[in-house]
């Protein structure tokens, strides 16, 4: 079965503070990775694609290792508005569409 | 921006009925996707459709599950007789691409079923 594991959390963390998920995947065959956001009894929403080479938007950085299939968010300056679920999200290609990780709940405190 | 509709946004209903769902893709977009998500985990796919034709339908129980795309818009998600176990949150997606590509998906606003 393919999975993608992340720490539940919550994570508390005070505003203003950077804060770091992973995420790890077991099938060595995907081809596309994604971070994306779910507030709290609403659909996902597209945060950022993640590439070999790593990529940045704004206060987000997305890393990834293939070698150690595992994803990284950083989220710098955090902001109140950050509080969501994180979602990382696999692509094995073909058939498999997407698979979702459970989530990680991030709680930034003012 | 384009929007991915679907409705109802709430349905409850007694175990042993049948309920169903409805989904309008994003216009132009072939691939329909429609995904189960329990509270606490993430969403789980069902069913994948380029155009009219079923890609993926090995994770929906099809002894109570249904989905259709006849004229490759529009989708409906039916389930008959619901079971207690089936309260959860239904969402469809729909992206430009074909199925397994690395095109965004973009998700309905979901709709939340409870099973009584």
């Amino acid at each position: 079965r393919k999975e993608v594991e992340q720490d539940p959390g919550p994570f508390n963390v005070p505003e203003g503070a950077t804060v770091a998920f992973n995420c790890t995947y077991s099938n060595s065959a995907s081809q596309s990775f994604f971070w994306y956001r779910q507030d709290c009894r609403k659909e996902p929403k597209l945060l950022m694609s993640v590439y070999s080479s790593g990529n940045e938007d704004g206060r987000f950085t997305a890393q990834l290792n293939r070698a150690s299939q595992y994803i990284s968010l950083l989220i710098r300056d955090s902001k109140l508005s950050d509080s969501a679920t994180y979602l990382c999200v696999v692509n094995g290609g073909g058939a498999d569409g997407l698979t979702f990780g459970k989530g990680t709940h991030l709680i930034i405190q003012p | 921006e384009a929007e991915v509709a679907q409705s109802p946004r709430y349905k409850i209903t007694e175990k042993s009925q049948a309920v169903a769902f409805w989904c309008d893709p994003i216009s132009g977009h072939a691939t329909l996707y429609w995904y189960r998500q329990i509270l606490g985990q993430g969403p789980e796919l069902l069913v994948q459709f380029q155009d009219e034709s079923v890609v993926d339908d090995s994770q929906l129980p099809k002894d109570r599950f249904s989905a259709e795309r006849l004229k490759g818009v529009d989708s409906t998600l039916k389930i008959q007789p619901a079971e207690l176990g089936d309260s959860a949150m239904y969402l469809c997606a729909s992206s430009k691409g074909l199925p397994g590509g690395t095109d965004t998906q973009y998700f309905g606003p979901g709709t939340r079923l409870t099973v009584l």
